[in-house]
């Protein structure tokens, strides 16, 4: 297996441009997290799936933020518009439900200047 | 969902040494998963454990949970430099999902 997918590894993109990050999860897996890690606030947990609905997104920051699973095998994180502060590493997870091992894909690096 | 905290912040030993770290929670729990991630990586599943077992053991990891106190350790043998990571815990309340905390940072220096 592969592993979780993220695409892109890395993004530089400029303020109040629209940005949309992409998750292939793991065949099989029914629950999908996408968190966020900055030096600052560490690791945070935005937005969680359960069987490709929306379960818990309380930790979207506002309304810039969105996400999307249409389908089990792809989920996405749109940014619109972008400012400086998203500027952080962006990881997608998948579970095989919740409560057990989480598996991370790589993380895409976003830089928003 | 609960945050796990973990405890030291940073932790510096000599290649060789035994490394332990500990991790507290609030409210009960179902398992408690440690974790690390690599500088720049995604983070890597470790070991589980459920709430009816005290200790368990993978390779030179060794964790022990106290339900009574709520709290884990985690137990890193014959440190090599390749143990450098940043190590979290996440206590599982019963399918809810856990918040990871600041970590441990672990520096093995040769």
């Amino acid at each position: 297996d592969a592993g979780v997918i993220q695409s892109p590894r890395h993004e530089v993109t400029e303020m109040g441009q629209e940005v949309t990050l992409r998750c292939k999860p793991i065949s099989g897996h029914n629950s999908l997290f996408w968190y966020r890690q900055t030096m600052m606030r560490g690791l945070e947990l935005l937005i969680y799936f359960n069987n490709n609905v929306p379960i818990d997104d309380s930790g979207m920051p506002e309304d810039r933020f969105s996400a999307k699973m249409p389908n089990a095998s792809f989920s996405t994180l749109k940014i619109q518009p972008s400012e400086p502060r998203d500027s952080a590493v962006y990881f997608c997870a998948s579970s095989l439900g919740q409560g057990n091992e989480q598996f991370f894909g790589p993380g895409t690096r976003l830089t928003v200047l | 969902s609960q945050q796990g905290e973990e405890d030291p912040q940073a932790l510096s030993i000599q290649e060789g040494e035994n490394a332990t770290m500990n991790c507290s929670y609030k409210t009960s729990i179902n398992n408690l998963q440690w974790y690390r991630q690599n500088s720049g990586r995604g983070l890597v599943h470790l070991i589980l454990i459920r709430s009816n077992e005290r200790e368990k053991h993978s390779g030179r990891l060794r964790v022990t949970l106290d339900t009574s106190k709520k709290s884990s350790s985690l137990l890193i043998t014959a440190s090599r430099a390749a143990d450098t990571a940043s190590y979290f815990c996440a206590p599982d309340n019963y399918g809810q999902n856990f918040v990871f905390g600041p970590g441990t940072r672990l520096s093995v220096l040769p």
